[in-house]
C-alpha cells in the first residue's frame, strides 16, 4: 500500500479564496483523522471520521472549516474564505480498527500558506 | 488546556549519548502512549507505544519508561545517531471511548555527529 496520500503538498493562496485539501486514506481503514501542526500550537486535531461519518469535530476552528468524506477511500479539508492565520501543515491520517493498540498513519502533509 | 506536556523544546545531543524526552499528563483515563517521529517534510511516523500496565518498554536502542503515580512518562534513545535527529511527540489517548490521540508540543532533537 502506499499509505496515506494528500493533495497538494503545497498550496499558496491569497486571503479570502477557498482552499481544498484532499487525502486518500490507507484501503481498509476504519478512521481518518485531520490534523493541524503549526509552531506555536503543535499538532492539534480538527475532526476525525469512523466509517465516513464525522464523529468528533470539535476541533474545528470556526465555521470557514468544513470536512467531508464521500467514501472510504476520499476525505477533503475544505476552508473557506482562507485567512493568512491558517497558513499551517495539514495532516490527514488513517488508522485501522484494531483491538488494544491502533496506530494512527500519517500523511506527508500539505502546506499552506495564505498570504 | 494542554493535557500532555512535553519538554524539552529542543535538545542538542552528541553522537553515541542518552536523549530523553520528558512528558507528563493530567488525565488518568488515558490508557495508550505512544511517541511519533517526524522528520522535516514528512508527517509523524509511530516509533514505539507503552500501555501504563508496564512500567518500561524497550525496542532497540528506543525505551519508554511510565511512571503511573507521577502521570509522567519518557522516551530514551541510547546510543544517539545523527539519523535519529529529528523532532519527537509524545501522545496520549483514551482507548475505550475513541480513537483521539492528544500530542504533546514536540521537542526538536539534533545528534551532532
Amino acid at each position: 500500500d502506499a499509505g496515506v496520500i494528500q493533495s497538494p503538498r503545497h498550496e499558496v493562496t491569497e486571503m479570502g479564496q477557498e482552499v481544498t485539501l484532499r487525502c486518500k486514506p490507507i484501503s481498509g481503514h476504519d478512521y481518518l483523522f485531520w490534523y493541524r501542526q503549526t509552531m506555536m500550537r503543535g499538532l492539534e486535531l480538527l475532526i476525525y471520521f469512523n466509517n465516513n461519518v464525522p464523529i468528533d469535530d470539535s476541533g474545528m476552528p470556526e465555521d470557514r472549516f468544513s470536512a467531508k468524506m464521500p467514501n472510504a477511500s476520499f476525505s477533503t479539508l475544505k476552508i473557506q474564505p482562507s485567512e493568512p492565520r491558517d497558513s499551517a501543515v495539514y495532516f490527514c491520517a488513517s488508522s485501522p480498527t484494531l483491538g488494544g493498540n491502533t496506530e494512527a498513519f500519517f500523511g506527508q502533509g500539505t502546506r499552506l500558506t495564505v498570504v | 488546556q494542554q493535557q500532555v506536556k512535553q519538554s524539552p523544546q529542543s535538545l542538542i545531543v552528541q553522537k553515541g549519548g542518552i536523549s530523553i524526552i520528558n512528558c507528563a499528563y493530567e488525565n488518568t483515563a488515558f490508557d495508550y502512549f505512544p511517541w511519533y517521529q517526524q522528520f522535516p517534510g514528512k508527517g509523524p511516523a509511530l516509533l514505539i507505544a507503552i500501555r501504563p500496565d508496564v512500567s518500561e518498554k524497550k525496542e532497540g536502542r528506543f525505551t519508554i519508561s511510565f511512571n503511573k503515580s507521577a502521570k509522567q512518562f519518557s522516551l530514551h534513545i541510547m546510543d544517539s545517531q545523527p539519523g535519529d535527529s529529528a523532532t519527537y511527540f509524545c501522545a496520549a489517548r483514551i482507548t475505550s471511548s475513541n480513537y483521539k490521540l492528544t500530542f504533546g508540543k514536540g521537542t526538536l532533537l539534533t545528534v551532532n555527529p
